[in-house]
């Protein structure tokens, strides 16, 4: 069955550290790729994607991912964590445009002062 | 537009209570999806619609878990007979097949069975 792993529940960095929660897939064709931000009690907002072309993408509030084929990956960066920034951050991947997501179980990030 | 709206945010019921959840898209959109969320987990896929069609649905989702979107444009998901294990974050999302790749999601009905 398709999956998405997301290694690490919690990552906890401090302010102005490199964040980087990681995620895989797993397929031999390479998928959509997207990462979004939940907020408690709050929905997902997306934070960047990956369709076809550059292979590194960036995205908003700084975050930015590199779709490595080889590795099946798709590794998400913040070279400088805010307060702001901490939240749950959830990978997910689609075979087909508009279908449907899966997601990772999600990595929650804390950024200590 | 104000994005996809979900209606009501928080609902608690009496497990074997029916209860219906809303869900408008954001207008333009055709495919319009259903999440569920439990706590500390990602969202797990039910079902989506294009236009008034529902095209796919999750294993997950048992006989007592119905979905509608009559016109095309607003969608409906009925849970029958609640239990307690339906205690979740329901989410919707819709997106436009054709234009962009992404879906745009809604701030989630929660439900508790108590």
């Amino acid at each position: 069955a398709q999956s998405v792993t997301q290694l690490g529940s919690h990552v906890s960095v401090s302010e102005g550290a490199l964040a980087t929660p990681r995620c895989n897939y797993s397929s031999s064709v390479p998928p959509y790729l997207f990462w979004y931000v939940q907020y408690p009690n709050q929905g997902l907002q997306l934070l960047l994607k990956y369709t076809t072309g550059a292979t590194l993408v960036k995205g908003i509030n700084g975050f930015e991912a590199e779709f490595k084929k080889s590795e099946t990956s798709f590794h998400l960066t913040k070279p400088s964590a805010h307060m702001s920034d901490a939240a749950e951050y959830f990978c997910a991947v689609s075979w087909a445009q508009g279908g449907k997501l899966i997601f990772g179980q999600g990595t929650e990030l804390s950024v200590k002062p | 537009d104000t994005g996809v709206s979900q209606n009501p945010r928080h609902k608690i019921t009496k497990r074997g209570q029916n209860v219906t959840f809303r869900c408008d898209p954001i207008s333009e959109h055709n495919r319009l999806y259903w999440y569920r969320q439990t706590l500390g987990q990602g969202p797990e896929f039910l079902t989506y619609f294009q236009n008034e069609a529902q095209l796919e649905k999750s294993r997950l989702l048992s006989d007592r878990f119905s979905a509608e979107r009559p016109k095309g444009s607003f969608s409906t998901l009925e849970i029958q007979r609640t239990e307690q294990g339906d205690s979740a974050m329901y989410l919707c999302a819709s997106s436009l097949v054709g234009k962009n790749t992404e879906a745009f999601f809604g701030q989630g009905t929660r439900l508790t069975v108590v």
